[in-house]
């Protein structure tokens, strides 16, 4: 079977970093990636991580373990428009379509 | 513009009536799919095609039915079967490679009448 586990929700300060973390226990793998959803709207491409490290983009770092089935999302520097679900999601193998863990609903407070 | 547009943004469904959700894509992506997210659930897949005259069934296809005959579309069938039906609705596409993500269109919201 597929589990991805992801925390509820979290708060952050604006200004501030916050870390998201993502475990997954998957019958395979083939990449991992962050999607950021504002409420009602679509997920839209945040990272990809397929070889263990961190990954930067701009105020977003993605990380990867392999073995530890573990990937965490890097907000840096918060921003009020940051406030949204980050969806973790696997590729188990091949081009199988993404199998999402259940979001992290993130709220950035003044 | 290149995109994923699904139609439309809401919809609403009597007892007993079978809709149909319009997914289509203009960015020449191979693979399609049908995603469902309730509150606290996530998005659970329903179908997916990976080439056009051939679908897959997802992890929650009973109830829904689906389409493959253009490259371009894939629309998606909620059947009377389906208890329960209301939530967002979710279409999605992808180029094929392992390493490229899944591009989503902007949903269409169901509800029971």
């Amino acid at each position: 079977g597929q589990n991805i586990d992801q925390p509820t929700e979290m708060t952050a300060t604006e200004g501030a970093i916050v870390q998201i973390n993502c475990t997954y226990q998957t019958s395979g793998f083939n990449g991992l990636f962050w999607y950021q959803q504002h409420a009602g709207e679509a997920p839209t491409f945040l990272s990809y991580n397929v070889l263990d490290g961190l990954e930067e983009k701009g105020r977003f770092s993605s990380f990867l373990s392999r073995s530890k089935g573990y990937s965490y999302l890097l907000l840096k520097e918060l921003q009020m428009k940051d406030s949204a679900s980050y969806l973790c999601a696997v590729r188990a193998s091949g081009n199988t379509p993404l199998v999402f863990g259940k979001g992290t609903r993130l709220s950035v407070i003044a | 513009d290149g995109g994923i547009t699904q139609s439309p943004k809401y919809l609403f469904r009597k007892e007993g009536q079978n809709v149909t959700l319009s997914c289509e894509q203009n960015l020449n992506h191979d693979a399609m799919y049908w995603y469902r997210q309730d509150p606290g659930q996530g998005l659970r897949l329903i179908y997916y095609s990976q080439i056009v005259n051939d679908f897959q069934k997802g992890d929650i296809a009973e109830g829904y039915s689906v389409s493959r005959e253009k490259k371009e579309s894939f629309p998606l069938t909620v059947t009377s079967a389906q208890k329960n039906p209301t939530a967002f609705y979710l279409c999605a596409s992808g180029q094929g490679a392992p390493h490229q993500p899944q591009h989503f269109g902007d949903g269409t919201r169901l509800s029971i009448l």
